[in-house]
């Protein structure tokens, strides 16, 4: 069965540093996510990423962060300059939407930043 | 905008028991609806989701959850729990846009099998 892969599956960076987090979502998949999950709390929104450009964003998702999709495989996520504020777990995750039919989305396992 | 409720934080049932998890939403429009399990260390795995049509769905695992429109709820339940079922359990809500359908998820509920 087709699944949403990340890696690395666990980053720890020092503050102020540039971390890029990377997926690969499900291969005939259209649109494109990034959620993060602080410990302890619930999951939240970042991202919506479709035809190449991104189509929604969160508060949280300020202008350190960025979402590429620099192949036909590949979406990442970057932070310019971590702040420990930004250790959280987060997600990628991927769907199929076609017409104004709404699909499920398939989330990935999860990188785990940690930022000291 | 959007919220989702997840009344219990924690819920303890004994193995072979039913299980019953709350949801609650507040959304101006015919909702998505979806539930996703997370066992320790894993990603989100969805267990199932609402459209539209029948308010009983059936998801994997032997979960199924009914939705109540004048409730605005969306619990979740099986009727025996297997000690394989403890883990953290999601709420969400679907919001369609033009960037796809944006999740918003409750806080959870951890669910804790005793034997």
């Amino acid at each position: 069965e087709p699944e949403v892969t990340q890696t690395p599956s666990h980053q720890v960076t020092q503050m102020g540093q540039e971390v890029i987090l990377r997926c690969v979502p499900i291969s005939n998949h259209l649109y494109f996510y990034w959620y993060r999950q602080i410990l302890g709390q619930k999951v939240e929104f970042l991202v919506s990423f479709y035809n190449n450009e991104i189509s929604e964003k969160s508060e949280i998702f300020d202008d350190q962060f960025s979402v590429e999709r620099p192949d036909g495989s590949n979406f990442t996520l970057k932070i310019r300059s971590t702040k420990l504020e930004d250790s959280a777990m987060y997600f990628c995750a991927s769907s199929v939407e076609w017409g104004r039919e709404v699909y499920e989305q398939y989330f990935g396992p999860g990188t785990r930043l940690t930022v000291t | 905008a959007q919220s989702v409720t997840q009344p219990d934080i924690h819920i303890t049932v004994s193995e072979g028991a039913s299980l019953e998890l709350r949801c609650n939403y507040s959304y101006g429009a015919t909702p998505y609806l979806f539930w996703y399990v997370q066992s320790p260390g894993q990603g989100l795995q969805l267990l199932l989701k609402y459209f539209s049509g029948d308010t009983l769905v059936q998801g994997i695992k032997g979960f199924e959850a009914e939705f109540k429109r004048s409730q605005s709820s969306f619990n979740l339940r099986k009727p025996s729990v297997h000690w394989s079922d403890a883990a953290e359990y999601f709420c969400a809500v679907g919001l369609l846009t033009g960037g796809g359908n944006k999740l918003t998820f409750g806080t959870g509920t951890q669910l804790k099998v005793e034997l």
